[in-house]
């Protein structure tokens, strides 16, 4: 499967623990992006990669989130001392042209993150 | 502020009729649209798109309209079959502010589309 893939699936966690998601995008791709998507919502943006430069960051990632990608492949998205209302859906996506001129975004079947 | 809005949260249609989904924005800026489909325990996946200088793009089944004076776009699937059931998003793109990664989303609109 050469699609995006996001680890783990499904991560619960106890309040104020942190957690790591990891996002593998499509090996040509440069772009890659990560969005949250909470019950009844379409996903909202977050942060946006080119290579291993972060280019854009939603209000929405307070400090306690951290997103990287070290070497421009593959990306992981941190959040520590997790809240409750962290819980949703993390979808990572990849692209290799920008969305201002396909708007295609290839998105990965997300990680799923449970505050208890 | 929701900039991207799908105010019908279901829609149900028999197999074979055709399927209308609807969306409105509110920010003039924008100058790409797209629809996206998400089935369960799945990311979405792109559908069909159009640039703001067209105001309709077709793809087999899906054809997606664009009425820029209204600000409001729609995806008609026809004829529609019973797979074509997941969540539908409206969702738009444009270069304000210099964003270069951020797409819209609107709520989405569950379609069932029953034998």
């Amino acid at each position: 499967d050469t699609g995006v893939s996001q680890n783990p699936r499904h991560k619960i966690t106890k309040r104020g623990q942190n957690v790591t998601f990891r996002c593998d995008p499509i090996s040509e791709h440069n772009r890659l992006y990560w969005y949250r998507q909470t019950l009844g919502q379409g996903p909202e943006f977050l942060t946006y990669f080119q290579n291993e430069a972060q280019l854009e960051k939603s209000r929405l990632l307070s400090d306690r989130f951290s997103a990287e990608r070290p070497k421009g492949s593959f990306s992981t998205l941190e959040i520590q001392r997790t809240e409750q209302g962290d819980s949703a859906m993390y979808l990572c996506a990849s692209s290799l042209r920008s969305i201002s001129i396909t708007g295609e975004l290839f998105f990965g079947e997300g990680s799923r993150l449970t505050v208890l | 502020d929701q900039q991207v809005k799908q105010n019908s949260p279901s829609l149900s249609v028999q197999e074979g009729r055709i399927s209308i989904l609807n969306c409105d924005y509110t920010n003039s800026m924008f100058d790409y649209f797209l629809w996206y489909k998400k089935y369960p325990a799945e990311g979405p996946t792109f559908l069909i798109s159009i640039s703001s200088i067209k105001d309709k793009n077709e793809d087999g089944r899906f054809t997606v309209f664009l009425n820029k004076s209204a600000k409001h776009l729609s995806l008609h699937i026809v004829p529609s079959q019973p797979g074509d059931s997941a969540v539908y998003f409206c969702a738009a793109s444009g270069r304000f502010g210099g964003s270069q990664g951020n797409l819209i989303f609107g709520k989405g609109t569950k379609l069932s589309v029953k034998p």
